[in-house]
């Protein structure tokens, strides 16, 4: 069965500070991509990375970088230098070969960044 | 180009009353998604289509929902009749191709509530 962890259910910030949201998964399948979306207080759910399996490079976007390793199983998402726009719930989902276009999400983790 | 449109955005029903809730998906994209997410379950699919046509309903609770989708550019979900447990928002999303890859983009949601 395909799975995704996030364990941190909340997690608050001061300004400034650099902060980990942690994603494990599990899935059976050799072919899966692995994403991370936020929510905003507004709501909306806005894309921010896919990575596939194949593909362990770390990657940095701005302040923003995604930690992959197939070896713990896990997608970790660091945010460096916080601000309080990063204040959200961020999701890590699964989509994988065997299981057409759907996506299994994680419980999400609210990250709060106070002044 | 406008992103996933969802209506309403808000929506307020007693129990008993039929829902319809509607998207239209970004131009071109060819598979469509319906999620809800409430606190106690989180962000759980309960259908996609592609090319108009539904390829997964496992995760639709019960026959009190249905879901169409007529043409390319316009799908509805639908409960009858509601009940209070119905409250949650609902998000469509839609996504371009047939890889397991590529990223759904989301509508901002309807929020029912069902009293």
């Amino acid at each position: 069965a395909q799975k995704v962890t996030q364990a941190q259910t909340e997690i608050s910030v001061v300004e400034k500070e650099d902060v980990t949201l942690d994603c494990v998964y599990e899935t059976r399948d050799t072919t899966y991509y692995l994403f991370w979306y936020k929510q905003p207080p507004s709501g909306e759910l806005v894309f921010l990375i896919r990575r596939n399996s194949f593909d362990e490079q770390n990657e940095i976007s701005g302040r923003y970088s995604w930690n992959f390793q197939k070896s713990t199983s896990s997608f970790n998402f660091t945010i460096t230098a916080s601000q309080v726009v990063d204040s959200a719930v961020y999701f890590c989902a699964l989509s994988w070969t065997g299981g057409g276009n759907k996506l299994t999400f994680g419980t999400g983790t609210q990250l709060k960044v106070e002044l | 180009d406008a992103g996933v449109i969802q209506s309403p955005r808000h929506e307020v029903t007693e129990m008993g009353q039929e829902v319809t809730l509607r998207c239209k998906p970004i131009s071109g994209h060819d598979y469509l998604f319906w999620y809800r997410q409430t606190m106690m379950r989180g962000l759980e699919l309960l259908i996609y289509f592609n090319n108009n046509v539904p390829i997964d309903d496992s995760g639709m609770p019960e026959d009190r929902f249905s879901a169409k989708m007529p043409n390319a550019s316009f799908s509805t979900l639908k409960i009858q009749p509601s009940e209070p447990r119905d409250s949650a928002v609902y998000f469509c999303a839609s996504s371009r191709g047939a890889g397991v890859n590529n990223e759904q983009f989301f509508g901002p949601g309807t929020r029912l509530t069902v009293l």
